[in-house]
């Protein structure tokens, strides 16, 4: 059982697009919802996080929207680069686990 | 400033073989946990722990045991290796829920 679904499973994008990721939950219990960025041979790193009572949020390029009622959340990347190149995970956090989608593997294209 | 330390980083194991990962942080957390990464199926949690002296099971936490005897180590122990366990096992830390998690560089594992 997933309890986060993530997709697109991959995706490509060309320079200065803006990649779209998506996820789903069902436990309403989950209250902060962080998206992980990873480069390959490396371990995950936070990139940016949400609360449930905040609809939007932005860091520099990235941007997490948050539909509370539909229990989905989504990354944009704005002026997508190369270096954005990554596999990216989206979570929830319940009590004192952290659960994670599936990930998406982003390719930005010069 | 180390983070967190995973030891080893590759192994080959046998299947039936034991062995035992361990990580270790030097940031004063709270929580650990460990995670296997398989392509396709994002990072799973094995299991984790909320303080020293305690533990608790994950989403996938058959096939592994796990202590916590120090604050600052968290092991990871496949008594009986299989197949089925080869995988990038990942361990994190952080202070406390709701917070960043620090991740490890990971240990690639394979069972032959």
């Amino acid at each position: 059982q997933q309890q986060v679904k993530q997709s697109p499973q991959s995706l490509i994008v060309q320079k200065g697009g803006i990649p779209i990721i998506n996820c789903a939950y069902e436990n309403t219990a989950f209250d902060y919802f962080p998206w992980y960025q990873q480069f390959p041979g490396k371990g995950p790193a936070l990139l940016i996080a949400i609360r449930p009572d905040v609809s939007e949020k932005k860091e520099g390029r990235f941007t997490i929207s948050f539909n509370k009622s539909a229990k989905q959340f989504s990354l944009h990347i704005m002026d997508s680069q190369p270096g954005d190149s990554a596999t990216y995970f989206c979570a929830a956090d319940s009590a004192s686990k952290i659960i994670f989608g599936s990930g998406t593997r982003l390719s930005i294209r010069p | 400033n180390a983070g967190v330390t995973q030891t080893p980083k590759f192994r080959v194991l046998k299947t039936g073989q034991s062995m035992t990962l361990l990580c270790a942080q030097d940031m004063n957390h709270e929580y650990m946990y460990w995670y296997r990464q398989d392509p396709g199926m994002g990072l799973r949690l094995i299991h984790y722990s909320v303080g020293e002296g305690t533990t608790a099971k994950g989403e996938v936490p058959d096939g592994y045991n796990v202590s916590r005897l120090k604050k600052q180590n968290f092991l990871l122990g496949l008594e009986s290796a299989a197949p089925s366990q080869t995988s990038v096992y990942f361990c994190a830390s952080r202070p406390t829920r709701n917070t960043e998690a620090f991740f490890g560089q990971g240990t690639r594992l394979t069972v032959v």
